[in-house]
């Protein structure tokens, strides 16, 4: 069945250096959600991207969606230690219309 | 304009016996899905409901774990005959088409004894 794979599994940086995840699919994708889950929280909506080679930015944060729609990147310019968390990315997994979440990357920061 | 919400926040129960876990999703969201997640590990889909109709259900186990969305009131998941194994947080989100982004709720964390 349809999979999104994203890595890394672990980042651990200093504060003030940049992050990137990433997540990957075998099929098309109709869209690419992220997803940001605190310690002990729950996931938060982040954005979505549609269009093929979309770019979108919130702050320090910058998420691309690939040409042909099969892959997708979080990046964190300048990391502070309230970006720490699990980044998730989910997609529709095609007809059934539920969401299919990549395993996450949990993001640690070093003061 | 409440978000998704879930109880209990926690919830303890032995084996055996049963747990029922409730989620009411934002207002005027139709779908509803349901995720297990254990400590350190990803969301892991179990079921999506859109009122009174269960969509798909290929994560949920065969035995012992029901799903509800009824026309009033809010969605259940129930497990039944409680194993250790089933310790795990619950996570209930609504959104407000099929594939649309998700608003999740705070939690059901499931200990058993």
């Amino acid at each position: 069945g349809q999979q999104v794979m994203q890595i890394p599994q672990y980042q651990h940086v200093q504060e003030g250096e940049d992050f990137t995840t990433y997540c990957n699919s075998s099929t098309t994708l109709s869209n690419i959600q992220w997803y940001k889950q605190r310690p002990g929280g729950h996931p938060v909506f982040l954005i979505q991207l549609v269009k093929s080679g979309e770019v979108k930015k919130q702050k320090r944060l910058t998420f691309q969606f690939g040409e042909a729609k099969k892959n997708s990147s979080l990046h964190i310019t300048a990391t502070q230690t309230t970006d720490v968390g699990t980044y998730f990315c989910a997609a529709p997994y095609s007809s059934a219309s539920k969401i299919i979440f990549g395993s996450g990357t949990r993001l640690s920061i070093r003061p | 304009n409440a978000g998704v919400m879930q109880n209990p926040r926690h919830l303890v129960r032995r084996r055996g016996q049963e747990a029922r876990l409730r989620c009411s999703p934002m207002k005027g969201h139709s779908h509803v899905y349901w995720y297990r997640q254990l400590p350190e590990e990803g969301l892991k889909f179990m079921v999506y409901l859109q009122k009174e109709n269960i969509i798909d259900e290929s994560g949920m186990p065969k035995e012992r774990f029901s799903a509800e969305f009824p026309k009033e009131g809010p969605s259940i998941l129930r497990i039944q005959q409680v194993v250790r194994g089933d310790s795990a947080a619950y996570f209930c989100a609504s959104s407000l088409d099929q594939g649309q982004p998700q608003h999740f709720g705070d939690g059901t964390r499931l200990s058993i004894l």
